[in-house]
C-alpha cells in the first residue's frame, strides 16, 4: 500500500521567510502528486497539481513543488511567506482509485 | 468554477442515530469519493464509487457506512448508528474522467454526541 510522509508537524515562521515542505511517498508506480491547502475553519483547495511533464510545477498563491522521481519526493515551496499563508498543507498521491494524503504540516507565519 | 456541494455544513446527532450526509458532485464527473478528517488527524480515504457501485474502500468503512447515488446529481454517505467516534469532518470529492482533478467540496462537521 501506499504511503505519503510529511516530514514537518509544525513549522513557525515569519513573513518574507522562505519556506519548503518536504514530502515522501511509497509507491513504485506512476502517481499523481498534489499539495492542498487548508486554511482555518475552510475547505481543503489544491494548490498544485503533477501528472507528468515539467517535474517543476507552479501552483496558486506563489507556491511550487518540484517532483524528484529518484527521490519519491514532492517538496512544496515558497520563496516569501506571508501572514495569509498561515493553514495546514497536505500532500497527496493518488494511483488507482484515491488519494493518499499525508499527516499535514502546520505553517504558521508571525506577522 | 464549479463545486462540489456539501449539506449540511454542520450536523449534530446522537449516539445511535442514523445520519445522511448529502453531496452534489460536479456535473461531469464521474468518481467519487468520500473521505474523512478526525479532529487533529490526517485526511482518511474512505469510500470511491464509479458507474453506480463502490470501487474501493477502506476498513474504516464497514457495516456501518454506506453510499448511494439516489438520483443523476447527489451521493450521499449514510452511517446507519453513529458512534463518538465518528466525529468528523466529512469531505466529499468527485474527478473528472480519467480519475484526475480532484474537487472537494467544504465538508460537514459531524457531531456525535
Amino acid at each position: 500500500a501506499q504511503s505519503v510522509s510529511q516530514h514537518n508537524h509544525h513549522v513557525i515562521l515569519s513573513e518574507a521567510a522562505s519556506l519548503e515542505l518536504g514530502c515522501n511517498y511509497s509507491y513504485g508506480g506512476t502517481v499523481n502528486l498534489f499539495w492542498y491547502v487548508q486554511y482555518p475553519g475552510q475547505h481543503l483547495q489544491l494548490l498544485l497539481k503533477y501528472f507528468s511533464g515539467d517535474p517543476l510545477v507552479k501552483g496558486i498563491k506563489g507556491f511550487e513543488a518540484e517532483f524528484i522521481k529518484s527521490k519519491f519526493s514532492f517538496n512544496l515551496r515558497k520563496p516569501s511567506v506571508q501572514w495569509s499563508d498561515t493553514a495546514e498543507y497536505f500532500c497527496a498521491v493518488t494511483s488507482d482509485y484515491k488519494l493518499s494524503f499525508g499527516a499535514g504540516t502546520t505553517v504558521t507565519v508571525r506577522a | 468554477e464549479p463545486e462540489v456541494t456539501q449539506t449540511p455544513s454542520h450536523q449534530v446527532t446522537q449516539m445511535g442515530q442514523e445520519v445522511i450526509l448529502r453531496c452534489v458532485p460536479i456535473s461531469n464527473h464521474l468518481y467519487f469519493y468520500w473521505y474523512r478528517q478526525i479532529l487533529g488527524q490526517k485526511v482518511e480515504f474512505l469510500v470511491s464509487f464509479y458507474n453506480n457501485e463502490i470501487s474501493e474502500k477502506s476498513e474504516i468503512f464497514d457495516d456501518q457506512f454506506s453510499v448511494e447515488r439516489p438520483d443523476g446529481s447527489n451521493f450521499t454517505l449514510k452511517i446507519r448508528s453513529t458512534k463518538l467516534e465518528d466525529s468528523a469532518m466529512y469531505f466529499c470529492a468527485s474527478s473528472e474522467p480519467g480519475r484526475y482533478g480532484y474537487t472537494f467540496g467544504s465538508g460537514t462537521r459531524l457531531t456525535v454526541v
